[in-house]
């Protein structure tokens, strides 16, 4: 069964400061993986996604993320935080076959944003 | 509609009675997932719907919980005789087919007293 880890609960960084928020899969194989943000009373929102292909990729408000197979992981990165930034982020694995899969969800890393 | 929407965002319950969450999924969606979000946890799926398909209800916890899909779109998680660890943010996404991403919705906050 595959799993996430991601090993920071609660991270804070200044406004305009890099951000990484680390994540880390158990998996036989290359799985799919998402980072998710969920804000205050709000659902999730898919930042981005890895299906194949390029290691690196890009997502929305200026987020990045890089598959590295040799270290199982897939670390969330921003080059500079802004304050509406603060909320909790999630990484979640899919396994990469066809049809229905279950998304593992990682316990979330609550991201504080101080001016 | 524009997005996933469920019903109540708030819910405060007595211990033993019984509850029901609704979900609203995104109009042309065929997948329907419920999951719950206790304080400090990640997202634990519940139960999962496809189509006309069997749902899969492997991440439900207890009989106490079901859910239900009514002509392939809103769906009711009901859980009976409430226990006060029931407390916690539940979760509704869907997607259009088995592979397709999963959108959000704002959950329902359960308090059981």
């Amino acid at each position: 069964a595959q799993s996430v880890t991601q090993p920071d609960i609660h991270i804070t960084v200044s406004e305009g400061a890099s951000l990484e928020l680390r994540c880390n899969y158990s998996y036989g194989a290359t799985p799919y993986l998402f980072w998710y943000v969920q804000s205050p009373g709000q659902g999730l929102q898919l930042l981005l996604k890895y299906f194949s292909g390029d290691t690196l990729v890009q997502g929305i408000k200026g987020f990045e993320a890089e598959f590295k197979r040799s270290q199982s992981s897939f670390n969330l990165r921003k080059p500079s935080v802004h304050w509406s930034d603060a909320a909790e982020y999630f990484c979640a694995v899919r396994p990469y076959s066809g049809g229905y899969q279950k998304v593992t969800f990682g316990t979330g890393t609550k991201l504080q944003v101080i001016p | 509609g524009a997005g996933v929407s469920q019903s109540p965002s708030n819910k405060v319950t007595e211990k033993g009675k019984d509850v029901e969450l609704r979900c609203d999924p995104i109009s042309g969606h065929t997948a329907l997932y419920w999951y719950r979000q206790s304080l400090g946890q990640g997202l634990e799926f519940l139960i999962y719907f496809q189509g006309n398909s069997a749902p899969d209800k492997s991440g439900l916890p207890s009989d106490r919980f079901s859910a239900e899909r009514t002509g392939g779109s809103v769906s009711t998680l009901t859980i009976q005789r409430t226990q006060q660890e029931d407390s916690a943010v539940y979760l509704c996404a869907s997607s259009l087919g088995l592979a397709g991403e999963q959108f959000f919705g704002p959950g329902t906050r359960l308090t059981v007293l």
